[in-house]
């Protein structure tokens, strides 16, 4: 079975580009989370879908970003315009889990820099 | 503020030399504790679930404990492909499933 997969793996644009970013979960998971490591902090949560529905979107930092779950299947998370602090790891996780439970697995995330 | 630190930042163990991994947390009420394992390049693999002090989990060479303030994962004689970063996660009561708060992690090094 095929894992979490993020494409692209990295990532170099200017400052004030557009980035679109991808996630294909495992098949069948209907939970699909985005997450974002900045270089030397911690690995912080950005938005949770259920199927194609926002079930938590709090960790977004701001309206530069923007998530989208069309059809429930893959994800896309875009950056317009892309600014310096927006570079780091971000990490997409799905799960078929009951609620409550941890995202259990993981992409190997997509290292974006901004110059 | 619902914060988790985790101790030591770096480990370098030798081949069958056992320790401890800290992860302290202070949170308003926790729903579960999560740890994981990343290797370089890699997304977080998940190892195990506590929900309660008191509560231990096990896994090979792992092992993982809970109290009310903070979670150890214990390192029983360690082998070279135990080397990775081991991150430890939150989930607050109140907060979605996939709103953690994570550690920094702690990088370890076992050496043969």
């Amino acid at each position: 079975e095929a894992g979490v997969t993020q494409f692209p793996s990295h990532s170099v644009i200017e400052k004030g580009q557009t980035v679109t970013l991808r996630c294909d979960p495992i098949s069948g998971h209907d939970n699909l989370y985005w997450y974002r490591r900045v270089m030397g902090k911690e690995i912080k949560f950005l938005l949770h879908f259920v199927k194609e529905s926002k079930q938590d979107e709090s960790g977004m930092p701001n309206n530069r970003f923007l998530a989208e779950r069309t059809g429930g299947t893959y994800s896309t998370l875009k950056v317009q315009p892309a600014e310096l602090e927006d570079s780091g790891v971000y990490f997409c996780a799905s799960s078929q889990d009951a609620a409550g439970t941890p995202p259990r697995f993981f992409g190997p995330g997509t290292r974006l820099t901004v110059l | 503020e619902d914060q988790v630190t985790q101790s030591p930042e770096a480990l370098r163990l030798q081949e069958g030399e056992s320790s401890s991994l800290n992860c302290s947390y202070t949170v308003s009420g926790l729903r579960g504790l999560f740890w994981y394992r990343q290797d370089p390049g890699k997304g977080p693999e998940f190892l195990f679930t506590l929900y309660s002090a008191g509560e231990e989990k096990e896994k090979e060479r792992l092992k993982a404990t809970l109290t009310k303030k903070e979670s150890f994962l214990h390192i029983t004689a360690p082998k070279p492909e135990d080397s990775a970063t081991y991150l430890c996660a939150v989930q607050p009561w109140g907060g979605s499933q996939g709103n953690l708060i994570f550690g920094k992690g702690t990088k370890l090094s076992v050496k043969p």
